[in-house]
């Protein structure tokens, strides 16, 4: 059974960057046909999908966020990575990482790390 | 980007009530790619519909989800204390994927 567990800063001061990790136990990210996604909640509860990487290393990024974010993995490790570059006030959110497969269904969560960003 | 407009915003139902939520999308998606979450306070969200119509596993058949082109619902038909939540739609036909504003369903 695949688990998905996240671990963040927690605290992050404004224009500094965000990071946070995604490990994975159960399945291996390099799995066909699997895309390792990075989904954030912001207070009052609007969900955004930030980005993925997938089984065969492509990424893709939210348009809305191209040039602050980057995602990466290490496969020996089994983890994905998400890096959120200059951050405000305004990334404060609750980050996610989730299993999608083809159809974009987001069939397995992490439990989500919380990230103030507070000076 | 595709924008799915989800309604209403908050429903306040009774137990054993049949409850709907809609989600309008900008531009026709395939009912494949349509996909329904259920988040209680302080959990993850889970997949509770998949492809329109088809339930989770371990998903009680009480909920339920329909439609085509630009119009989905779901429907839990006899709401029970532990459905508690906010639900959301969510289209994984074009990047980027979107997800609805969110029901947040609350018992009377």
């Amino acid at each position: 059974q695949v688990n998905l567990q996240e671990s963040g800063p927690g605290i992050v001061k404004p224009s500094q960057p965000l990071s946070v990790t995604c490990s994975v136990t159960g399945y291996s990210i390099t799995t066909s046909y699997y895309y390792w996604n990075w989904i954030r909640k912001f207070p009052g509860n609007k969900l955004e999908w930030m980005g993925y990487i997938s089984y065969d290393g492509s990424i893709y990024y939210n348009p809305s966020l191209k040039s602050r974010i980057s995602i990466t993995r290490d496969t020996s490790k089994n983890q994905f990575f998400l890096q959120l570059n200059t951050v405000t006030t305004e990334d404060t959110a609750v980050y996610y990482c989730a299993r999608q497969d083809y159809w974009g269904v987001m069939d397995a969560w992490g439990q989500g790390a919380s990230v103030t960003v507070s000076s | 980007a595709i924008v799915l407009n989800q309604s209403p915003s908050s429903i306040i139902a009774s137990q054993g009530e049949k409850v709907t939520i809609t989600c309008r999308a900008s531009s026709s998606i395939s009912s494949n790619y349509l996909h329904w979450y259920q988040q209680k306070p302080g959990a993850f969200p889970k997949l509770v519909i998949y492809s329109t119509s088809y339930r989770a596993s371990g998903v009680p058949s009480r909920f339920s989800g329909s439609g085509s082109g630009t119009s989905y619902s779901f429907t839990i038909s006899r709401v029970e204390a532990e459905d508690v939540a906010t639900y959301y739609c969510q289209q994984g036909s074009s990047n980027p994927f979107t997800f609805g504003s969110g029901t947040k369903l609350e018992i009377k």
